[in-house]
Protein backbone atom coordinates (compact mmCIF):
# COMPACT_ATOMS: atom_id res chain seq x y z
CA UNK A 1 0.00 0.00 0.00
CA UNK A 2 1.83 3.08 -1.17
CA UNK A 3 -0.40 6.01 0.22
CA UNK A 4 -1.97 7.32 -2.71
CA UNK A 5 -5.37 5.67 -4.20
CA UNK A 6 -6.73 6.32 -7.65
CA UNK A 7 -10.39 5.80 -8.65
CA UNK A 8 -11.33 4.46 -10.74
CA UNK A 9 -8.90 1.84 -11.74
CA UNK A 10 -10.59 1.47 -15.12
CA UNK A 11 -12.74 3.81 -17.42
CA UNK A 12 -14.02 3.91 -20.36
CA UNK A 13 -15.51 6.31 -22.41
CA UNK A 14 -17.05 7.79 -25.55
CA UNK A 15 -15.25 10.95 -27.28
CA UNK A 16 -18.46 12.82 -26.43
CA UNK A 17 -18.23 12.22 -22.58
CA UNK A 18 -17.40 13.71 -19.37
CA UNK A 19 -15.49 12.28 -16.63
CA UNK A 20 -13.45 12.44 -13.63
CA UNK A 21 -10.06 10.78 -12.53
CA UNK A 22 -9.67 11.16 -8.74
CA UNK A 23 -6.64 10.69 -6.29
CA UNK A 24 -5.90 11.47 -2.76
CA UNK A 25 -3.14 10.84 -0.73
CA UNK A 26 -2.76 9.96 2.64
CA UNK A 27 0.98 10.70 3.52
CA UNK A 28 0.98 14.44 4.21
CA UNK A 29 2.62 15.47 1.23
CA UNK A 30 2.82 19.27 -0.30
CA UNK A 31 3.42 18.28 -4.15
CA UNK A 32 0.96 16.34 -6.48
CA UNK A 33 0.97 15.38 -10.03
CA UNK A 34 -0.86 13.84 -12.99
CA UNK A 35 1.15 11.83 -15.90
CA UNK A 36 0.39 10.05 -18.20
CA UNK A 37 1.76 6.08 -19.44
CA UNK A 38 1.39 5.18 -22.67
CA UNK A 39 3.34 1.88 -24.17
CA UNK A 40 6.88 1.79 -24.48
CA UNK A 41 6.53 5.91 -23.96
CA UNK A 42 8.23 7.86 -20.35
CA UNK A 43 6.15 9.11 -18.42
CA UNK A 44 4.99 12.23 -19.20
CA UNK A 45 4.15 15.14 -16.68
CA UNK A 46 1.06 16.57 -17.26
CA UNK A 47 0.54 18.93 -14.70
CA UNK A 48 2.09 19.58 -11.35
CA UNK A 49 0.87 21.42 -7.98
CA UNK A 50 2.50 22.32 -5.07
CA UNK A 51 0.42 23.45 -2.03
CA UNK A 52 -2.59 23.42 -3.55
CA UNK A 53 -1.26 26.00 -6.62
CA UNK A 54 -1.03 24.60 -10.15
CA UNK A 55 2.88 25.51 -10.62
CA UNK A 56 3.55 23.28 -14.11
CA UNK A 57 1.23 22.77 -17.07
CA UNK A 58 3.24 20.88 -19.85
CA UNK A 59 1.22 22.17 -22.80
CA UNK A 60 -1.19 19.52 -22.59
CA UNK A 61 -4.64 19.88 -24.37
CA UNK A 62 -7.72 21.25 -23.01
CA UNK A 63 -9.58 18.85 -23.06
CA UNK A 64 -7.77 17.86 -19.72
CA UNK A 65 -9.03 20.10 -16.37
CA UNK A 66 -6.89 19.76 -13.19
CA UNK A 67 -8.41 20.65 -9.74
CA UNK A 68 -6.58 20.60 -6.58
CA UNK A 69 -9.18 21.60 -3.61
CA UNK A 70 -6.89 20.57 -1.20
CA UNK A 71 -3.54 19.05 -0.36
CA UNK A 72 -4.65 15.67 -0.19
CA UNK A 73 -7.03 15.57 -3.06
CA UNK A 74 -6.41 15.89 -7.09
CA UNK A 75 -8.57 15.35 -10.14
CA UNK A 76 -8.62 15.69 -13.52
CA UNK A 77 -11.55 15.95 -14.97
CA UNK A 78 -11.82 14.73 -19.26
CA UNK A 79 -14.53 15.94 -21.98
CA UNK A 80 -14.60 15.57 -25.15
CA UNK A 81 -10.98 13.28 -25.84
CA UNK A 82 -10.13 11.56 -28.26
CA UNK A 83 -9.05 7.70 -28.96
CA UNK A 84 -4.93 9.08 -28.64
CA UNK A 85 -5.01 9.57 -25.18
CA UNK A 86 -5.89 6.42 -23.83
CA UNK A 87 -3.19 5.55 -21.81
CA UNK A 88 -2.31 4.64 -17.58
CA UNK A 89 -2.63 7.55 -15.60
CA UNK A 90 -0.70 8.12 -12.54
CA UNK A 91 -1.18 10.10 -10.12
CA UNK A 92 2.15 11.22 -7.48
CA UNK A 93 2.67 12.62 -4.58
CA UNK A 94 6.26 13.67 -3.04
CA UNK A 95 7.07 16.08 0.79
CA UNK A 96 8.45 18.52 -0.91
CA UNK A 97 10.37 19.70 2.49
CA UNK A 98 13.05 21.21 0.46
CA UNK A 99 15.49 18.58 -0.84
CA UNK A 100 14.95 16.32 -3.74
CA UNK A 101 12.58 13.60 -2.81
CA UNK A 102 11.26 10.40 -4.03
CA UNK A 103 7.80 10.74 -5.36
CA UNK A 104 4.93 7.94 -4.34
CA UNK A 105 2.74 6.68 -7.01
CA UNK A 106 -1.02 5.43 -7.12
CA UNK A 107 -2.05 2.29 -9.00
CA UNK A 108 -3.55 4.30 -12.05
CA UNK A 109 -6.17 4.30 -14.05
CA UNK A 110 -6.64 2.75 -17.36
CA UNK A 111 -8.58 4.66 -19.77
CA UNK A 112 -9.79 3.45 -22.51
CA UNK A 113 -11.68 6.29 -25.08
CA UNK A 114 -13.78 4.36 -27.95
CA UNK B 1 17.83 18.66 -25.33
CA UNK B 2 16.71 16.43 -22.64
CA UNK B 3 17.02 12.44 -23.34
CA UNK B 4 17.23 9.27 -20.81
CA UNK B 5 18.11 6.11 -22.58
CA UNK B 6 17.43 2.41 -21.19
CA UNK B 7 17.40 -0.57 -23.21
CA UNK B 8 13.86 -1.44 -24.08
CA UNK B 9 14.27 -5.35 -22.76
CA UNK B 10 16.68 -7.61 -21.34
CA UNK B 11 16.04 -11.40 -20.30
CA UNK B 12 17.78 -12.81 -17.35
CA UNK B 13 18.15 -16.55 -15.35
CA UNK B 14 16.71 -16.81 -12.23
CA UNK B 15 19.31 -16.90 -9.59
CA UNK B 16 22.18 -14.62 -11.66
CA UNK B 17 23.06 -11.19 -12.03
CA UNK B 18 21.92 -8.44 -14.67
CA UNK B 19 22.98 -4.90 -14.94
CA UNK B 20 20.51 -2.10 -16.41
CA UNK B 21 21.89 1.11 -17.66
CA UNK B 22 21.25 4.24 -18.20
CA UNK B 23 22.74 7.56 -20.13
CA UNK B 24 21.26 10.85 -19.75
CA UNK B 25 21.72 14.13 -21.04
CA UNK B 26 20.08 16.76 -18.56
CA UNK B 27 19.80 20.58 -18.87
CA UNK B 28 20.50 19.97 -14.59
CA UNK B 29 20.89 17.02 -12.12
CA UNK B 30 19.81 16.67 -8.42
CA UNK B 31 20.04 13.13 -8.65
CA UNK B 32 19.18 10.14 -10.43
CA UNK B 33 16.29 7.63 -9.49
CA UNK B 34 15.58 3.84 -9.85
CA UNK B 35 11.63 2.33 -9.70
CA UNK B 36 10.37 -0.65 -10.18
CA UNK B 37 7.02 -1.01 -11.73
CA UNK B 38 5.04 -4.35 -11.83
CA UNK B 39 2.32 -4.99 -14.89
CA UNK B 40 -1.00 -2.99 -13.81
CA UNK B 41 0.91 -1.75 -10.78
CA UNK B 42 2.51 1.49 -9.55
CA UNK B 43 5.85 2.37 -10.00
CA UNK B 44 7.98 1.87 -6.71
CA UNK B 45 11.23 3.57 -5.60
CA UNK B 46 14.21 1.52 -5.85
CA UNK B 47 17.11 3.92 -4.93
CA UNK B 48 18.16 7.44 -5.66
CA UNK B 49 22.15 8.50 -6.35
CA UNK B 50 23.46 11.97 -6.17
CA UNK B 51 27.02 11.55 -5.41
CA UNK B 52 29.28 9.54 -7.66
CA UNK B 53 29.56 5.69 -6.36
CA UNK B 54 27.63 2.75 -5.89
CA UNK B 55 24.65 2.73 -2.99
CA UNK B 56 24.09 -0.97 -2.13
CA UNK B 57 20.30 -2.41 -0.73
CA UNK B 58 19.97 -5.53 -0.16
CA UNK B 59 20.34 -7.35 -3.16
CA UNK B 60 19.82 -4.01 -5.49
CA UNK B 61 22.48 -1.62 -6.03
CA UNK B 62 22.80 1.69 -8.09
CA UNK B 63 25.75 3.22 -9.38
CA UNK B 64 26.06 6.87 -10.65
CA UNK B 65 28.70 8.73 -12.44
CA UNK B 66 28.02 11.99 -13.03
CA UNK B 67 31.05 12.89 -15.69
CA UNK B 68 29.64 10.08 -17.70
CA UNK B 69 26.08 10.90 -17.50
CA UNK B 70 25.66 7.42 -16.29
CA UNK B 71 23.92 5.06 -13.71
CA UNK B 72 23.12 1.52 -13.86
CA UNK B 73 20.92 -0.64 -11.45
CA UNK B 74 22.50 -4.44 -10.19
CA UNK B 75 20.28 -6.83 -9.09
CA UNK B 76 21.69 -10.29 -7.90
CA UNK B 77 20.17 -13.51 -6.93
CA UNK B 78 17.85 -12.87 -9.06
CA UNK B 79 14.04 -14.29 -8.43
CA UNK B 80 10.79 -14.83 -10.73
CA UNK B 81 8.92 -11.82 -8.65
CA UNK B 82 11.95 -9.15 -9.94
CA UNK B 83 9.91 -9.38 -13.54
CA UNK B 84 9.16 -6.04 -14.12
CA UNK B 85 9.89 -2.72 -15.87
CA UNK B 86 12.55 -0.77 -14.15
CA UNK B 87 12.21 2.92 -14.81
CA UNK B 88 15.42 5.60 -14.59
CA UNK B 89 14.52 8.93 -13.93
CA UNK B 90 16.40 12.43 -13.75
CA UNK B 91 15.80 15.30 -10.92
CA UNK B 92 16.32 18.21 -12.92
CA UNK B 93 14.76 20.42 -10.03
CA UNK B 94 12.79 19.71 -6.45
CA UNK B 95 9.35 18.34 -8.18
CA UNK B 96 10.18 17.59 -11.46
CA UNK B 97 11.64 14.33 -12.93
CA UNK B 98 12.86 13.73 -16.10
CA UNK B 99 11.62 9.66 -16.98
CA UNK B 100 13.44 7.71 -19.41
CA UNK B 101 10.57 4.55 -21.00
CA UNK B 102 11.31 1.58 -18.88
CA UNK B 103 13.13 -1.18 -19.22
CA UNK B 104 11.51 -4.48 -19.16
CA UNK B 105 13.27 -7.38 -17.01
CA UNK B 106 11.94 -10.80 -17.66
CA UNK B 107 13.43 -13.74 -15.68
CA UNK B 108 13.48 -17.34 -16.97
CA UNK B 109 13.52 -20.67 -14.76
Amino acid sequence: ETGVTQTPRHLVMGMTNKKSLKCEQHLGHNAMYWYKQSAKKPLELMFVYNFKEQTENNSVPSRFSPECPNSSHLFLHLHTLQPEDSALYLCASSPLDGDVAEQYFGPGTRLTVT
Amino acid sequence: GQNIDQPTEMTATEGAIVQINCTYQTSGFNGLFWYQQHAGEAPTFLSYNVQDGLEEKGRFSSFLSRSKGYSYLLLKELQMKDSASYLCAVSESNYQLIWGAGTKLIIKP
